[in-house]
């Protein structure tokens, strides 16, 4: 099984309708991320949370929203959906208690996200 | 301003010889970096990364140099294998920052050529 998982892996919607995309890691990580990616633009973070009551904006956090209902799930929330919001987001994972690799993020498989 | 950069967006090696992708970053805070490589429709994949107290980091057919002086590492794979065709992205961070967050690059799709 994969330790981050996403849901769902695709979706299309229309303008101005509300969305979530949830993110579940059974990794036992503290921190979690949210990125988009967008052609050409590389990774861009949107929120990220170091704890469940932790959440800080990212570098494109604005139409945006997110919610860390338990150490295992962090949700992103469009609230009013957009066509520039259509792109591929995807979830992380890392763990400050490791101090080898506590930068090393870990990946979910991404929900690619078209807005009409 | 990016503070990381993949000058790059492509790059074509024959199989069995070295592909070198390059990196460049602004921020001399950053003391780690790292490499990912993603398939389409994947997620990325952590690859291997280098602390700033080294200037090499080994593993298998992947190498990762560091230059703290010019800003610039590089990831060596060698043989290359069209098994290694995919999109590959820098990333740095820093350890003592507050965010630890990881700032990445725009990515280099590295195709590998039977």
């Amino acid at each position: 099984d994969a330790d981050v998982t996403q849901t769902p892996r695709n979706r299309i919607t229309k303008t101005g309708k509300r969305i979530m995309l949830e993110c579940s890691q059974t990794k036992g990580h503290d921190r979690m991320y949210w990125y988009r990616q967008d052609p050409g633009l590389g990774l861009r973070l949107i929120y990220y949370s170091f704890d469940v009551k932790d959440i800080n904006k990212g570098e494109i956090s604005d139409g945006y929203s997110v919610s860390r209902q338990a150490q295992a799930k962090f949700s992103l929330s469009l609230e009013s959906a957009i066509p520039n919001q259509t792109a591929l987001y995807f979830c992380a994972t890392s763990d400050l208690r490791d101090r080898v690799s506590r930068d090393t993020q870990y990946f979910g498989p991404g929900t690619r996200l078209t807005v009409l | 301003d990016q503070q990381v950069k993949q000058n790059s967006p492509s790059l074509s090696v024959q199989e069995g010889r070295i592909s070198i992708l390059n990196c460049d970053y602004t921020n001399s805070m950053f003391d780690y970096f790292l490499w990912y490589k993603k398939y389409p429709a994947e997620g990325p994949t952590f690859l291997i990364s280098i602390s700033s107290i080294k200037d090499k980091n080994e593993d298998g057919r992947f190498t990762v140099f560091l230059n703290k002086s010019a800003k610039h590492l590089s990831l060596h794979i060698v043989p290359s294998q069209p098994g290694d065709s995919a999109v590959y992205f820098c990333a740095a961070g820093n350890y003592g920052g507050s965010q630890g967050n990881l700032i990445f690059g725009k990515g280099t799709k590295l195709s590998v050529k039977p």
